[in-house]
């Protein structure tokens, strides 16, 4: 299993510029989340979703776009970035979210955006 | 809105000596998970406590959970070069978790 891959690894995106960072689980995984993590604020929770087809908002949505169309894949996109955005996201999944012992998060190795 | 508060920030400690971490929810949790992060890498996954009170071991991590289901604490006897690293607490709330602002760990040989 590869577990949680997101890619891509680095981008470097200029200010206006759209991009789609990509995540996908190979375990089945109802719960899929995005967070992003800033120096001092720890992760932020962006989107989460609990089954294909089913999407939320998390603590800072704002200017990130999801959906999920499958089980395995679970989508970020950034339609016009802003130096704001500037940051490492990380997605994570887990069996289900409501459970316990069902719900621990198993994240991917991350992805860094620069926006200039 | 939700918060999840942890400190110290940053915790500079001479190997063998021992750390604590602390964590404290806005509100009551559901559970509380435990994460580690290396620097440079992604978050693991360490423990989850449920039950209000509930101690839980680990070789030298001791964890526990509040009586009243809003804090936390990490506690690491005679730290060893390998505990280096940012520890996150997290707390659900329905269907989203909320990370608390983490402890970074440094063990100075």
């Amino acid at each position: 299993n590869a577990g949680v891959t997101q890619t891509p690894k680095f981008q470097v995106l200029k200010t206006g510029q759209s991009m789609t960072l990509q995540c996908a689980q190979d375990m089945n995984h109802e719960y899929m989340s995005w967070y992003r993590q800033d120096p001092g604020m720890g992760l932020r929770l962006i989107h989460y979703s609990v089954g294909a087809g089913i999407t939320d908002q998390g603590e800072v949505p704002n200017g990130y776009n999801v959906s999920r169309s499958t089980t395995e894949d679970f989508p970020l996109r950034l339609l016009s970035a802003a130096p704001s955005q500037t940051s490492v996201y990380f997605c994570a999944s887990s069996l289900q979210a409501s459970v316990s012992g069902a719900n621990v998060l198993t994240f991917g190795a991350g992805s860094r955006l620069t926006v200039l | 809105g939700q918060q999840v508060m942890q400190i110290p920030q940053y915790q500079h400690v001479q190997e063998g000596e021992d750390f604590t971490t602390y964590c404290n929810s806005s509100t009551t949790l559901s559970n509380i998970q435990w994460y580690k992060q290396r620097p440079g890498g992604h978050p693991v996954f360490l423990i989850q406590l449920v039950k209000s009170g509930e101690v839980k071991k680990q070789k030298r991590l001791t964890f526990q959970f509040g009586e009243a289901k809003k804090n936390s604490s990490l506690h690491i006897t005679a730290t060893q070069t390998t505990d280096v690293g940012t520890y996150f607490c997290a707390g659900r709330t329905g269907n989203q978790f909320y990370f608390g602002t983490g402890t970074s760990l440094t063990v100075i040989p």
